[in-house]
């Protein structure tokens, strides 16, 4: 069974105060791991995809990476509208050439101006 | 670019009644579209995926014959709760995958179901 596990649950910031988030997983058949931004009440936002272990991501302040067992999403500098829960997603396949993503339980970032 | 919307963003429907809910590509033509269910401080859990023409595929312990999906054209995929009760309450999510060009699924913004 496909697993995926986020850290910490929830994450205190200062203004600036950099810091990594990680996602650990176990999936059949991986495809591609999917970083998401979702803010209270709305879907989830689309940040980076990363194909393979090694590969890295840049986007303003977040930066993914992965290894064939975990991502990590590093933020530098955090500005208060980094604040969001931030969810890691790997595909699998599920079967007859199917694939699907399974969802963490994200991580609640909260930055502290 | 990659758009996609839902209508309603909420309802409040009385239970036994039936509800549907719309999920539109708007910029891109999707082959796949998926329908999510996420209720409060849980994560996103994937009701089924529906291809454009064909029938969708539910996931195990979704009742299809209760989550109605219809998936008529390549950027319009509708989801209808049928027979609502109270704890089919939750946010439903639709997302949409990009036709022929990358694994990345796009969300759209969500429908809140409140069922009385």
């Amino acid at each position: 069974e496909d697993q995926v596990t986020q850290s910490p649950e929830a994450l205190r910031l200062q203004e600036g105060e950099s810091s990594s988030l990680n996602c650990s997983y176990t999936v059949s058949g991986l495809r591609g791991l999917f970083w998401y931004r979702q803010d209270p009440g709305k879907g989830p936002e689309f940040l980076f995809t990363l194909y393979s272990a090694g590969e890295e991501k840049e986007k303003e302040r977040l930066k993914a990476t992965l290894t064939k067992k975990e991502s990590f999403l590093h933020i530098t500098a955090p500005k208060p509208e980094d604040s969001a829960t931030y969810l890691c997603a790997p595909e699998g396949d599920s079967g007859a050439g199917s694939y699907q993503l399974t969802f963490g339980k994200g991580t609640k970032l909260s930055v502290i101006p | 670019g990659a758009v996609v919307s839902q209508h309603p963003s909420w309802v409040i429907c009385k239970s036994g009644t039936s509800v549907k809910i719309e999920c539109r590509s708007l910029d891109f033509q999707a082959t796949t579209m998926f329908w999510y269910r996420q209720f409060p401080k849980q994560s996103l859990m994937l009701m089924a995926t529906s291809n454009e023409g064909s029938k969708a595929t539910y996931e195990q312990g979704v009742e299809k014959d209760k989550f109605l999906i219809n998936h008529a054209s390549l950027t319009l995929s509708t989801l209808t709760v049928t027979s609502a009760h109270p704890e089919d309450s939750s946010f439903y999510i639709c997302s949409a995958r990009v036709r022929a060009v990358s694994y990345e699924q796009y969300f759209g913004p969500g429908t809140r179901l409140t069922v009385t």
